[in-house]
């Protein structure tokens, strides 16, 4: 069975550009979990979504930030026009049932360098 | 204060040592407590889940929750070098997403 997937892997780009981070979640389950990872920060809760509906987005950190989920297969974070201090490794999760007490199945990440 | 403080390390053992890690939280509503791992440049993996306070152990793996205390432990028996990672406290209340911890890194040399 896959597991979460995220693409780009790796994605290094120039301030100013947008940048479109993808997650794919594991078939069935019903929530979605956009986080960033930073050594200073940890890992940051940005916008979770429930049945491809936004739950709770009070981490985004400004309107540069936004986050879809057109459908329950996929999901989209964009950041708009980017700047050096979102470098970070973005990580997607997803879940079945609560949202507060099933294991959460993260993907490898993205890797964002903003130059 | 954040809500959940834990102590980034690193923290270096010999292989075969028993490693404690720990977490401290202030939101007394929490229910639910996780261990996630993670190694290098991957996502974080669910480890250990408990519900409420007391202890469960898995393989060499045991996890601690403490409410009247507010702390929760990790403990590692015989530990490995493949035990060399980060390992995040996570926990919620309930009706609401999981809060992470910092995490501490982990050596285990052979």
């Amino acid at each position: 069975d896959a597991g979460v997937i995220q693409s780009p892997r790796h994605e290094v780009t120039e301030m100013g550009q947008e940048v479109t981070l993808r997650c794919k979640p594991i078939s069935g389950h019903d929530y979605l979990f956009w986080y960033r990872q930073t050594m200073m920060r940890g890992l940051e809760l940005l916008i979770y979504f429930n049945n491809n509906v936004p739950i709770d987005d009070s981490g985004m950190p400004e309107d540069r930030f936004s986050a879809k989920m057109p459908n329950a297969s996929f999901s989209t974070l964009k950041i708009q026009p980017s700047e050096p201090r979102d470098s970070a490794v973005y990580f997607c999760a997803s879940s079945g049932g609560q949202v507060n007490n099933q294991p959460q199945h993260f993907g490898d990440g993205t890797r964002l360098s903003i130059l | 204060q954040k809500e959940v403080e834990q102590d980034p390390g690193p923290l270096s053992v010999p292989e075969g040592a028993i490693v404690s890690l720990n977490c401290t939280y202030s939101n007394s509503a929490f229910q639910y407590f996780m261990w996630y791992r993670q190694y290098s440049r991957k996502g974080p993996e669910l480890l250990m889940y408990t519900y409420s306070s007391g202890n469960k152990e898995d393989g060499r793996f045991t996890a601690q929750v403490d409410k009247s205390s507010k702390y929760i432990s990790l403990f590692i028996r015989d530990s490995q070098p493949s035990d060399s990672a980060t390992y995040l406290c996570a926990m919620s209340q309930a009706g609401t997403a999981l809060i992470f911890g910092k995490g501490t890194t982990l050596s285990v040399s052979s």
